[in-house]
């Protein structure tokens, strides 16, 4: 079935590394993707999104990728810090019903050590 | 901007009982709200979508008798669990989309069953 999924449940960097955390999509027809941080007991926090017809966009501090060849989106954090700790969400916009949903992966963990 | 707000943020309720949690956008206009359910250490998953004024559109295998849904307002939904047992304890988190492509997220309710 259809599906964003996830390479690496957990990913552990040091401070001031370069964090890139990977998803794989299913959905060829999918235009829109969004990545998500969640921390404990909290709801998930936008952080950028990026639309099918780019293959690149970059917030502050983090680039997300696109490929669409392979169905792949990456989402870099530079100069990771200890508040990046979290678990990330890729997220995918699905039509339907006259509007859309938005369904999520797994998720990956973020460890960021001192 | 773009800020939504649940209510309750915690609750615990005794088995056999009804809860209602509430889900407020309040600087925009939510045309569309969604309400999620996370289990510990798991992804989000879509229960369903609401359109201000319709009937919510459930996923595949949420009771829709269960988990009662009302959008009356541009800038209210409502999830009422009813009949509520052990197993539905969790965390539920609502987003609103104002029309555009992205959706936000309350900040989650943790409904615990005893």
């Amino acid at each position: 079935g259809e599906s964003v999924g996830l390479h690496l449940p957990t990913l552990s960097v040091q401070e001031g590394d370069n964090s890139i955390i990977n998803c794989a999509y299913s959905n060829s027809a999918s235009d829109y993707f969004i990545w998500y941080k969640q921390e404990s007991g909290k709801g998930p926090q936008f952080i950028i999104d990026i639309r099918s017809n780019m293959d690149k966009r970059q917030g502050q501090r983090v680039t997300v990728l696109l490929n669409k060849t392979v169905k792949h989106l990456s989402l870099q954090i530079a100069a990771t810090q200890p508040g990046d700790s979290a678990v990330y969400f890729c997220a995918e916009n699905k039509g339907g019903g006259g509007g859309f949903k938005t369904i999520f992966g797994a998720g990956t963990r973020l460890f960021v050590k001192a | 901007g773009a800020v939504v707000s649940q209510h309750p943020s915690r609750v615990i309720c005794k088995s056999g009982t009804s809860v209602k949690i509430e889900c407020r956008s309040l600087d925009f206009q939510a045309t569309t709200m969604f309400w999620y359910r996370q289990f510990p250490k798991q992804s989000l998953m879509l229960m369903a979508t609401s359109n201000e004024g319709s009937k919510a559109t459930y996923e595949q295998g949420v009771e829709k008798d269960k988990f009662l849904i009302n959008h009356a307002s541009l800038t209210l939904s409502t999830l009422t669990v009813t009949s509520a047992h052990p197993e539905d304890s969790s965390f539920y988190i609502c987003s609103a989309s104002g029309g555009g492509s992205a959706a936000f997220f309350g900040q989650g309710t943790r409904l615990t069953v005893v």
